[in-house]
């Protein structure tokens, strides 16, 4: 089964530094997310990407946030600035176009811890 | 505004018994989709099943059946004969607009499922 791939499965980083987190998205889809969790807490939107450029945002995807697609198979995002309250899982989902794009899959996630 | 609600923080069920996850959402748009996803304690979402609003029978994946009452605003999913790897949180979502729109999706806060043996 066709599934999407995410790394680094964890990473520890100190407060202030860059950080990039990967995905791999389904082949042949072409709607790309990002979402996260904080621990305990429900899953949130932070960004949708479709067409080569963001097609929605959360208000928590602020200016320290980036997506890119450097290539035509990983979906990239970007946190610029680490902050404490940044450390949460990090999930990437895809999903199809068309009327069968009603199944939207979800990495295993990226745990990122801010020190 | 749209919103999903789940009202059960923690639920028991003994092994083989069914059991029913409690879904509300609400929103303006007509054209809507309505996912389960569970997550073990290992963190990935697994997608278990997806009713869309003009979809005139409720959906079923295998143990997984999703109890649709559209005018109650209500989509619980139902667990047939649990199974102890059944233990997870379970989350329901919602994404308004066509498939083909791909919106966002919104989850509510989530029930932890515990089977007993």
């Amino acid at each position: 089964e066709p599934e999407v791939t995410q790394t680094p499965s964890h990473q520890v980083t100190q407060m202030g530094q860059e950080v990039i987190l990967r995905c791999v998205p389904i082949s042949n889809h072409l709607y790309f997310y990002w979402y996260r969790q904080i621990l305990g807490q429900k899953v949130e939107f932070l960004v949708s990407f479709y067409n080569n450029e963001i097609s929605e945002k959360s208000e928590i995807f602020d200016d320290q946030f980036s997506v890119e697609r450097p290539d035509g198979s990983n979906f990239t995002l970007k946190i610029r600035s680490t902050k404490l309250e940044d450390s949460a899982m990090y999930f990437c989902a895809s999903s199809e176009t068309g009327l069968s794009g009603n199944t939207i899959y979800f990495g295993e996630g990226s745990w990122l811890t801010v020190v | 505004a749209q919103k999903i609600t789940q009202t059960q923080p923690g639920m028991f069920v003994q092994e083989k018994e069914a059991v029913t996850l409690d879904c509300t959402y609400d929103t303006s748009d007509p054209s809507y989709g309505l996912f389960w996803y569970k997550q073990p304690s290992s963190g990935e979402m697994i997608f278990l099943i997806y009713q869309g609003s003009y979809d005139q029978q409720n959906a079923t994946e295998g143990r997984y059946s999703l109890n649709f009452q559209k005018a109650r605003k209500s989509a619980n999913l139902v667990i047939s004969a649990s199974q102890l790897g059944d233990s997870a949180m379970y989350f329901c979502a919602m994404r308004e607009g066509f498939p083909n729109q791909g919106g966002k999706l919104i989850f509510g806060q989530g029930t932890e499922l515990s089977v007993k043996p």
